[in-house]
């Protein structure tokens, strides 16, 4: 059964940093691109950054270039998403979620919350 | 970056009409455009992929069709659990965007 299961997120001031994380089973982790994908509150889906299955090629949205930074552990299964610079805009439910190359996102975690505020 | 614009932005329907939305991209896209289902506190779910492609397990009800800028999400009889809000991602280029959503609610 394929799982992905984000956590660290937070309550956390503007300015500020957290590392989230995705741990995925199910699936060949290093065959897929992973992504995070974001929802602001009453707000829609925002695709915030992208990672090959490789490690080797990272993509962003605009609206985080120079704050997020996206990595992967294919021995461990691991996703990470640092965020730097926090701000309120950037409070959402971070997805996790993965799709092959020239696929859509077949799989989705099932969201961590961070919330900036003072 | 691809901009993708979805309508309506809302919709209110009835068990058993046929619902249709729409979705243009700034740019052609070929025919790289999903359509997912998505439901509060739940994760999103993929129905249609490549504009036209039914997923695996995805109800004969949903169909997509178009290429090039112009794509529809067709839903041929509106069932309960069809209420939800209803999202097109291109993904012929990064960055991936997503269209603004349509609500489907309850007439």
């Amino acid at each position: 059964e394929v799982q992905l299961v984000e956590s660290g997120g937070g309550l956390v001031q503007p300015g500020g940093s957290l590392r989230l994380s995705c741990a995925a089973s199910g699936f060949s982790f290093s065959s897929y691109v992973m992504n995070w994908v974001r929802q602001a509150p009453g707000k829609g889906l925002e695709w915030v950054s992208g990672i090959s299955g490789s490690g080797t090629s990272t993509y962003y949205a605009d609206s985080v270039k120079g704050r997020f930074t996206i990595s992967r552990d294919n021995s461990k299964n691991t996703l990470d998403l640092q965020v730097n610079s926090l701000r309120v805009e950037d409070t959402a439910v971070y997805f996790c979620a993965k799709r092959q190359t020239n696929q859509p996102i077949d799989y989705w975690g099932q969201g961590t919350l961070v919330t900036v505020s003072s | 970056d691809i901009q993708m614009t979805q309508s309506p932005s809302t919709l209110s329907a009835s068990v058993g009409d046929r619902v249709t939305i729409t979705c243009r991209a700034s740019q052609s896209i070929s025919s790289w455009l999903a359509w997912y289902q998505h439901k509060p506190g739940k994760a999103p779910k993929v129905l249609i992929n490549q504009a036209s492609g039914l997923e695996s397990g995805v109800p004969s009800r949903f169909s997509g069709s178009g290429s090039g800028t112009e794509f529809t999400l067709t839903i041929s009889s509106l069932q309960p659990d069809d209420f939800a809000t209803y999202y097109c991602q291109q993904y012929y280029i990064y960055p991936l965007t997503f269209g603004g959503g349509t609500k489907v609610e309850i007439k």
